[in-house]
């Protein structure tokens, strides 16, 4: 079983929809959780940061967390063509002391389509 | 502009040949990841440090691959000798609660 999975899609919505990307992942000790965007050729961005169940909420972007089930996801609302991208969802542990390995999934691909 | 800096962008060179990436965390990060990303594989963890001292490297092929972190502005991945399954995109991230990517380091080995 792979330390943080994703679906890989490519997951394609309309411009004006709601896109929706979901995460699990399997170390009940994860800590902080991520979820960046990276555009083709270019490197990881962050873009969300999540460390309590719940949602939180940042413009047209939510990241839901849910601990019990170990789920983490991405709401995109009002998506727009420059949102497709690769996204990224990140996990962190601690592995030693206050030291934390961040470990990613492999990433699902999005095109909004106008 | 607080960034992560990777040199060089761009590397093309022949197998068996040794190759040194480079990466400059941002100023106050005390955590410096070095990641690798091929279309097969994503992103691979390949060795990470804390307050430049390594915490793990097994994401590396050990006889070939070596990371180190000389001082806090400078931390080096060196690959001796480079064979054509290396080619990839090398990320260097830094970060505390947050990791920051630099632009990477694309290897091609011939």
């Amino acid at each position: 079983q792979k330390e943080v999975e994703q679906n890989s899609g490519p997951l394609s919505v309309p411009e004006g929809a709601i896109a929706s990307l979901n995460c699990t992942y399997s170390d009940r000790g994860s800590q902080s959780f991520f979820w960046y965007r990276q555009y083709s050729g270019k490197s990881p961005e962050l873009i969300m940061s999540i460390y309590s169940n719940g949602d939180k909420e940042d413009g047209r972007f939510t990241a839901q967390l849910n601990k019990a089930s170990q789920y983490v996801s991405l709401l995109i609302r009002d998506s727009q063509p420059s949102d497709s991208a690769t996204y990224l969802c990140a996990v962190a542990r601690r592995v030693r002391g206050s030291a934390r390995q961040l470990t990613f999934g492999s990433g699902t691909q999005l095109t909004v389509l106008p | 502009d607080a960034r992560v800096t990777q040199t060089p962008r761009h590397k093309v060179t022949e197998m068996g040949q040794e190759v040194t990436m480079r990466c400059q965390p941002i100023l106050g990060h005390n955590t410096v990841f070095w990641y690798r990303q091929t279309m097969m594989q994503g992103l691979e963890l390949l060795a990470y440090f804390r307050n430049r001292a390594p915490l793990d490297d097994s994401g590396m092929p050990k006889d070939r691959f070596s990371a180190e972190m000389p001082d806090a502005t400078l931390a080096t991945l060196k690959i001796q000798p480079s064979e054509p399954r290396d080619s990839a995109v090398y990320f260097c991230a830094s970060g505390g609660t947050e990791a920051f990517f630099g632009q990477g380091t694309r290897l091609t080995v011939v």
